[in-house]
């Protein structure tokens, strides 16, 4: 079980504007910023938005991020069929010595 | 164009050790923070360790805490992962990442394709 939960699964049709959330807690979302990463299958992850919505060089202006509280939201605009893929958020978690989480990622489905 | 290849995967029987490696280019390693982070088949992304740019700091995840060493060679641009103690749940693919931040936000910014270590017997 993930420390972030993440929807397992989300889908649109071309051209619709999608969401994926992501709930933490005060230890990780609430205390720290949240990055994204796509992973297609088969190949590793990519950066995709990192503290809370910036977007790496690269990265489409269609996805958008933010956070609020303790949760978090990726959001893709004109959906395109390339987009699907899994999406992971993750945050750095304060408890004790600290370390990196993740969400249990969402398969994003384009119909 | 920063790379950074994995290697020393396969098949291990429980209980064996496996050593990985991670060989960077494309950027200043010396400078760089690195991570390990692994994936079972068909499941989501685990951090499992954390070293700083000159090597004095460490950090695991609870699941490899005592099993797992991380270290790194700067002078041969090398990351390290030497996995002792194997169990059937390592099995997955080790990824390593380089750590940067943004005013003090880290994220993890350029991946290694992977190595999968099998534990099976």
């Amino acid at each position: 079980q993930s420390v972030l939960t993440q929807p397992p699964s989300a889908s649109g049709t071309p051209g619709q504007r999608v969401t994926i959330s992501c709930s933490g807690s005060r230890s990780n979302i609430g205390s720290n910023s949240v990055n994204w990463y796509q992973q297609y299958p088969g190949t590793a992850p990519k950066l995709l938005i990192y503290a809370n919505d910036q977007r790496p060089s690269g990265v489409p202006g269609r996805f958008s991020g933010s956070k609020s509280g303790t949760s978090a939201s990726l959001a893709i605009s004109g959906l395109q069929s390339e987009d699907e893929a899994d999406y992971y958020c993750a945050a750095w978690d304060d408890t004790l010595t600290g370390y990196w989480v993740f969400g249990g990622g969402t398969k994003l489905t384009v119909l | 164009e920063v790379q950074l290849v994995e290697s020393g995967g396969g098949l291990v029987q429980p209980g064996g050790s496996l050593r990985l490696s991670c060989a960077v280019s494309g950027f200043t390693f010396s400078s760089s923070q690195m991570d390990w982070v692994r994936q079972a088949p068909g499941k989501g992304l685990e951090w499992i360790s954390y070293i700083s740019a000159s090597g004095t700091h460490v950090n695991y995840a609870d699941s490899v805490k005592g099993r797992f060493t991380i270290s790194r060679d700067n002078a041969k641009n090398s990351l390290y992962l030497q996995m002792n103690s194997l169990r059937a749940e390592d099995t997955a693919t080790y990824y390593c990442a380089t750590e940067d931040d943004f005013g003090e936000m880290w994220f993890f910014q350029h991946w290694g394709q992977g190595t999968l270590v099998t534990v099976s017997s």
